[in-house]
């Protein structure tokens, strides 16, 4: 049963577009949310968070926007870059310290 | 950043062998480590949670005795790969959570190819 949910695969942006990638869950408890960007055959590095007490997120070219009511969070990539271009995972958690749900992943492609 | 290492990064092993794999927290403690797999083209797929001083909390569907944990201290997690098959061949990744931070962080991985 897959409690976090990425739908697309993959996505190809043009350089300097807006990468727009979405996440749905279906668990109301969780309340932690994290992003992490993979390259191939590395681990997944930590990307930005956010927890249910907000709905938006910014870190620089990275913003997390949270709506708890339908159950979804995006990442937003602006502008984005060539070297943007990797797998991006979704995560969630109830609590502190309990493990973390993933996503399929969304497959980004930042086109020069 | 808090860094995790693992050991080895690759490692290529007969079938029926067993093969040791390393997860180290390098500067923080970690009470909790969790352990993943990832097959081709699929997400991180949890294993087990391994907590310092007790026995490790498996995921339904993952065998005990073939995946062996051991969270020996506050910085160090072991997954044991007992009697290794081709279909055991993938990509482990361990990760650790340092006191009560949500925050996970992630070893880079360890590409398995059981022959």
């Amino acid at each position: 049963d897959q409690q976090v949910k990425q739908n697309s695969p993959s996505l190809s942006v043009q350089e300097g577009r807006i990468s727009i990638l979405n996440c749905d869950y279906t668990n109301s408890m969780f309340d932690y949310f994290l992003w992490y960007k993979k390259y191939p055959a590395e681990g997944p590095t930590f990307l930005i968070s956010i927890s249910s007490i907000k709905d938006k997120n910014e870190d620089g070219r990275f913003t997390v926007f949270l709506n708890k009511s339908a159950k979804h969070l995006s990442l937003h990539i602006v502008p984005s870059q060539p070297g943007d271009s990797a797998v991006y995972f979704c995560a969630a958690s109830e609590r502190v310290g309990n493990q973390f749900y993933f996503g399929t992943g969304t497959s980004l492609t930042v086109i020069p | 950043g808090a860094v995790v290492s693992q050991h080895p990064s690759r490692v290529i092993c007969k079938s029926g062998t067993s093969v040791k794999i390393e997860c180290r927290s390098l500067d923080f403690q970690a009470t909790t480590m969790f352990w993943y797999r990832q097959f081709p083209k699929q997400s991180l797929m949890l294993m087990a949670t391994s907590n310092e001083g007790s026995k490790a909390t498996y995921e339904q569907g993952v065998e005990k005795d073939k995946f062996l944990i051991n969270h020996a201290s506050l910085t160090l997690s072991t997954l044991t790969v007992t009697s290794a098959h081709p279909e055991d061949s993938s990509f482990y990744i361990c990760s650790a959570i340092p006191g009560t931070s949500y925050e996970q962080y992630f070893g880079p991985g360890t590409r398995l190819t059981v022959t």
